[in-house]
């Protein structure tokens, strides 16, 4: 069984751009949430989709969107990057739940901006 | 509000060993979960061990173990006969379950095995 993609693994942006992620989560599961993980601030939840639909949001700026497809696949979006959006970007699957089940988590991709 | 701790940034421990991966917690919550997950090097990151709030039995999983202190609101980690293997970085989490479920990771913690 594949286990999560994330894509790209690694990009470099400048000020002001914008970016997409992409998370392939194991099939079957229909939960994705994403994370953001940086030095200072360790790992801090984004926000998590189930079916297509926004179950949960963490506390990030509007700048920072996303979407689940039909499929599960699931696109996170940052608008007007800044340089503190500098960070390694990783989903997580589930199967179970996600408050209560395992997660399964990619490989992350790592975000920098100049 | 929900927190989760670990006031240590590092720990090292001689292979073959046992180690205590501290965890502390806040939630005000009834329903809940706790979890330990480590990230190794390569960056993804695996589930070590889970335990749910309502059991009073201590999760364990081959040479990984929990004491979970409900009381004290402390959920610690503890490895076996450590292996090179399980240097990586741990982090504790907690999530609250219902209308407003919540994931709280802690700072982590990185463990080096030494040979």
């Amino acid at each position: 069984k594949a286990g999560v993609t994330q894509t790209p693994r690694y990009l470099i942006k400048t000020r002001g751009q914008q970016v997409t992620l992409s998370c392939s989560p194991i099939s079957g599961h229909r939960s994705v949430s994403w994370y953001q993980q940086t030095p200072g601030q360790g790992l801090q939840f984004l926000f998590e989709y189930f079916s297509e639909t926004q179950r949960n949001k963490g506390n990030f700026p509007g700048r920072f969107s996303g979407r689940q497809f039909s499929n599960s696949r699931s696109e996170m979006n940052v608008s007007t990057l800044e340089l503190g959006d500098s960070a390694l970007y990783l989903c997580a699957s589930s199967s179970t739940g996600w408050a209560t089940g395992e997660l399964f988590f990619g490989e992350g991709s790592r975000l920098t901006v100049l | 509000a929900q927190t989760v701790t670990q006031s240590q940034p590092e720990m090292s421990v001689q292979e073959a060993e046992t180690v205590t991966l501290s965890c502390t917690y806040d939630t005000s919550e009834n329903n809940y979960y706790l979890f330990w997950y480590k990230q190794p090097p390569s960056r993804q990151m695996i589930l070590v061990i889970r335990q749910e709030a309502y059991k009073q039995q201590n999760a364990t999983e081959n040479r990984f173990s929990v004491n979970f202190q409900k009381a004290a609101k402390s959920f610690s980690l503890k490895i076996s006969d450590s292996q090179l293997g399980d240097t990586a970085m741990y982090f504790c989490a907690s999530t609250i379950t219902g209308a407003n479920s919540k994931l709280t990771f802690g700072k982590g913690i990185t463990l080096s095995v030494r040979p």
